[in-house]
C-alpha cells in the first residue's frame, strides 16, 4: 500500500480565515513534505519533516506554519493568506533514513485545491 | 547544482504511436532520476526510478526510460501509446543535498489523439 491521504479535497478560505490541511500516510514512513503546486507548473518544494522534526523550510512565509504531530501525520496551518497562495497543495511521503535519502522514492497524495478569496 | 530540463512542453501523439518524452539533467554528484505522472486533477504518480542498479529502467503502464550518462539523459519511452495515457509528465533528480530534495522539470503534456 502506498497511500497517501489528503483533506479536504477543496478548501475556499477568505484571507483572514484560518483553516488547515491534513496529511496522512501508514507506510510507516519518517519522511514528510509540503510542496505548492501552480497551474501548469511542477510542484514546488515547502517544507520537509524527518523523523517529525523539521528539517527543511524553504523560505516559505510566516503564514504557513506545518506541524508533524506523529510519524504519521502532516498538518499544515493557513492564516491571513493571500489570493496569490491559491493553489494544489501536494502531500508526499518517502522512507526517510537519518543519514540523508536520496534514493528514497516519493509518494504523493491526491492534493487539496487552495482557493484564497 | 542538480537542474532538470524537459525539452517539449507538449507533445502530440496519435494512439498506438512511439511515445518519447524527453529528459536531459545536470548533477555534479550521481544522480537518481526520477519519472512521474499526473493525471487531471490529481497527485502525482511515480513511473519509474533509476538509482544506479541498471540503465533501462521498466515502469508501470508500458513505459520505460534509459540511463545514459555520456548525453545526460533519461528519456521514457512507450512503444504503444494509449488514450488513458493523456497526462502531465514530470521528470525530477535528487542527490548531493544530503537530504532528500526533488528538483523538477518543467513537465511535459501529452496529448492521445485517436
Amino acid at each position: 500500500d502506498t497511500e497517501v491521504t489528503q483533506t479536504p479535497k477543496h478548501l475556499v478560505m477568505g484571507m483572514t480565515n484560518k483553516k488547515s490541511l491534513k496529511c496522512e500516510q501508514h507506510m510507516g514512513h519518517r519522511a514528510m513534505y509540503w510542496y505548492k503546486q501552480k497551474a501548469k507548473k511542477p510542484p514546488e518544494l515547502m517544507f520537509v519533516y524527518s523523523y517529525e522534526k523539521l528539517s527543511i523550510n524553504e523560505s516559505v512565509p510566516s503564514r504557513f506554519s506545518p506541524e508533524c504531530p506523529n510519524s504519521s501525520l502532516l498538518n499544515l496551518h493557513l492564516h491571513a493568506l493571500q489570493p496569490e497562495d491559491s493553489a494544489l497543495y501536494l502531500c508526499a511521503s518517502s522512507q526517510g533514513s537519518k543519514g540523508g535519502g536520496d534514493t528514497d522514492t516519493q509518494y504523493f497524495g491526491p492534493g487539496t485545491r487552495l482557493t484564497v478569496l | 547544482a542538480q537542474s532538470v530540463t524537459q525539452l517539449g512542453s507538449h507533445v502530440s501523439v496519435s494512439e498506438g504511436a512511439l511515445v518519447l518524452l524527453r529528459c536531459n539533467y545536470s548533477s555534479s554528484v550521481p544522480p537518481y532520476l526520477f519519472w512521474y505522472v499526473q493525471y487531471p486533477n490529481q497527485g502525482l504518480q511515480l513511473l519509474l526510478k533509476y538509482t544506479s542498479a541498471a540503465t533501462l529502467v521498466k515502469g508501470i503502464n508500458g513505459f520505460e526510460a534509459e540511463f545514459k550518462k555520456s548525453e545526460t539523459s533519461f528519456h521514457l519511452t512507450k512503444p504503444s501509446a494509449h488514450m488513458r495515457d493523456a497526462a502531465e509528465y514530470f521528470c525530477a533528480v535528487s542527490g548531493g543535498f544530503g537530504y532528500n530534495k526533488l528538483i523538477f522539470g518543467a513537465g511535459t503534456r501529452l496529448a492521445v489523439h485517436p
